[in-house]
């Protein structure tokens, strides 16, 4: 079965610094992999995603992501934070129904 | 362009009392979804339509839980009747996708959180 793991709940980063929000998979075949952030009170926003090619995915608001087949990961960068960029981020990947299985999230707070 | 829209965005009813939420999609996008999402977790797929036809409801509790989309657009989710556990936040999402041949983003509503007492 498909399946995402966010090991960390939550990452703290200094304002002006990079981050990083990690995010490993389980799939069978090729995996669609995608990010989203959750802000308060509101509903999921779509950052970028990854189906096939460059193994470095640029999205919204200044982050990418890198795929890496061999480690499973599909981990968020941004390389300097910024305190708006504090929310809930998800990992998701698409299975073959197309239903989004999603992590568990990762709280980021950007400290100023 | 408008995104995904919900209504209501917040709901608190007693246990045992019927609720509804609505969906409306992004214009010509075929595909609607309706995610539950508890608290410190990710959503989760209740029922996916592709237009009018409900494609994949297998996570849908249907002793208690009915949905709809006329005409293929607007969305409705139906508990009847609710329970404590039931308090979560319900997501609609749409993609301009079609069955098991989809890349498509699902871009998501701001959601409707359901309080039970």
């Amino acid at each position: 079965a498909q399946s995402v793991a966010q090991p960390e709940d939550q990452v703290n980063v200094a304002e002006g610094n990079p981050l990083t929000v990690k995010c490993t998979y389980s799939v069978s075949g090729n995996p669609y992999l995608f990010w989203y952030v959750q802000y308060p009170n509101r509903g999921l926003q779509f950052l970028l995603k990854y189906i096939t090619g460059d193994n470095l995915v640029k999205g919204s608001y200044g982050f990418e992501a890198e795929f890496n087949k061999s480690q499973t990961s599909f981990h968020l960068k941004k390389p300097s934070a910024l305190v708006s960029d504090s929310a809930l981020y998800f990992c998701a990947v698409r299975d073959r129904t197309d239903k989004l299985i999603f992590g568990t999230g990762t709280r980021l707070q950007v400290f100023p | 362009e408008a995104g995904v829209v919900q209504s209501p965005r917040y709901k608190i009813i007693e246990k045992k009392q019927p609720v509804a939420f609505w969906c409306n999609p992004i214009s010509g996008h075929n595909t609607l979804y309706w995610y539950r999402q508890n608290l410190g977790q990710g959503p989760e797929l209740l029922i996916r339509y592709e237009n009018e036809e409900a494609v994949d409801d297998s996570q849908l509790p249907k002793d208690r839980f009915s949905a709809e989309r006329l005409k293929g657009v607007d969305s409705t989710l139906k508990i009847q009747p609710a329970e404590l556990g039931d308090s979560a936040v319900y997501l609609c999402a749409s993609s301009s996708s079609h069955w098991g041949a989809s890349t498509d983003t699902q871009y998501f509503g701001p959601g409707t959180r359901l309080t039970v007492l």
